[in-house]
This record gives C-alpha cells, sequence and structure tokens, in this order.
C-alpha cells in the first residue's frame, strides 16, 4: 500500500538556518503531494502541494519539489524564524475510499524547533 | 477553502465515559474525515463520514467505540465512547478538497485526556 516516510525528529536549528525535512513515498499510482504544517494547540493546516512530476510547490518561503525518479518530496527553507517552529508532515493523495474521495496518507510528522 | 470549526478543544474525561466532538463547516461538503493523531504519531483515518449513509470505518476502528453521525452536509459528530487512557488523543476532523490534488482542510483538533 501507500506509505510516507520522513525524518525523525525533532529538528533543532538556529534563526537563519536552511532547513531541510526529508520525505519519501511509495504509491501505486501516480499520487499528489503535500507538506501540512501543525502549530503548537493547532490543527493541519496545508503548506503547499505539488501534483505531477518536477512541479515545485512554494509557500512562506518553503519549497518543495516533486522528484518521481526519486520518489521524494524534501521540503526545504533558505532562512528558518523562531515562527516556523511546528511540526511538519509530509502527505500523498491516492488512494481513493469509498464515494470516490481521495484519502490522504501522512508521515509521521517531523518537530522542528527553531531557537533565536 | 472551507472553514471548520471544532469543539471542544480540549477535555479531560474519566474513564468510561464519553465525549462527542463536533465540527461544523462553512461551506457544504460531501465527504468529511475523523482522524486520531497519538503522542509522537502521525494522523490515523477513523472513519469517513458521508451524509445521508453509515460511515465507514478503517480496520482497527468500530461504530460502537466511536459512532459517527453525519445529519447534514456541514455538520459531523464523532463520539468516544467508554473511554479508557488510551484514547487519550487529538481528534481531528477534515474536508477534502474537489479532486486528488487540491488538499485538505482540517478543524483545530480536540485534545482529550482521559484519567
Amino acid at each position: 500500500g501507500d506509505s510516507v516516510t520522513q525524518m525523525e525528529g525533532p529538528v533543532t536549528l538556529s534563526e537563519e538556518a536552511f532547513l531541510t525535512i526529508n520525505c519519501t513515498y511509495t504509491a501505486t499510482g501516480y499520487p499528489s503531494l503535500f507538506w501540512y504544517v501543525q502549530y503548537p494547540g493547532e490543527g493541519l493546516q496545508l503548506l503547499l502541494k505539488a501534483t505531477k512530476a518536477d512541479d515545485k510547490g512554494s509557500n512562506k518561503g518553503f519549497e518543495a519539489t516533486y522528484r518521481k525518479e526519486t520518489t521524494s518530496f524534501h521540503l526545504e527553507k533558505g532562512s528558518v524564524q523562531v515562527s516556523d517552529s511546528a511540526v511538519y508532515f509530509c502527505a500523498l493523495s491516492d488512494r481513493q475510499g469509498s464515494g470516490g474521495s481521495y484519502i490522504p496518507t501522512f508521515g509521521r510528522g517531523t518537530s522542528l524547533i527553531v531557537h533565536p | 477553502s472551507a472553514v471548520i470549526s471544532q469543539k471542544p478543544s480540549r477535555d479531560i474525561c474519566q474513564r468510561g465515559t464519553s465525549l462527542t466532538i463536533q465540527c461544523q463547516v462553512d461551506s457544504q461538503v460531501t465527504m468529511m474525515f475523523w482522524y486520531r493523531q497519538q503522542p509522537g504519531q502521525s494522523l490515523t483515518l477513523i472513519a469517513t463520514a458521508n451524509q445521508g449513509s453509515e460511515a465507514t470505518y478503517e480496520s482497527g476502528f468500530v461504530i460502537d467505540k466511536f459512532p459517527i453521525s453525519r445529519p447534514n452536509l456541514t455538520f459531523s459528530t464523532l463520539t468516544v465512547s467508554n473511554m479508557s487512557p488510551e484514547d487519550s488523543s487529538i481528534y481531528l476532523c477534515s474536508v477534502e478538497g474537489e479532486s486528488k490534488s487540491y488538499g485538505y482542510t482540517f478543524g483545530s483538533g480536540t485534545r482529550l485526556t482521559v484519567v
């Protein structure tokens, strides 16, 4: 079945450091790929997405490129801020459930802690 | 994208009791999803709720433990029944986008602690 593997956290960085959170996936079809962010005490928010190979999703300075050849969707940011401290989830959407809906598969999440 | 209001945001409950979590969406949606997020873990889908029909439960989850209601296209409830400490988790509702490439919108979550 489909699966998503993320690097384990926590990832601890100083402000303005470069961030990479690795994500690889396995899927039987041709999934769409997502990064979600969960700030403390809140639900998940869609951060960015990519729907086909070589697409680059970007938002709030974060980027991720859909690499079909390496089945990866690594999240990057050139200069992190304290306010980026959160848990980041990689996800794919490919499995069709009842009623024709698509059900996402999530990674375990990677906690990012940014120090001033 | 849809906006979801979920409540309560947190609760502390005695074992053996039940808690009902509500999600209200600001637009009509066909499918709503309920997830559990255990401490330090990823999201696990509990069930899919379609208006006017029985919810579809994932492996490991049963209706007697997690009854779901979906009375209309903007509202759903999840009840955690006969709770034990192992039910302590964050519970989230979600609605899908228009296609598999659209992404999902989540409620803010309910942090449940069972003592």
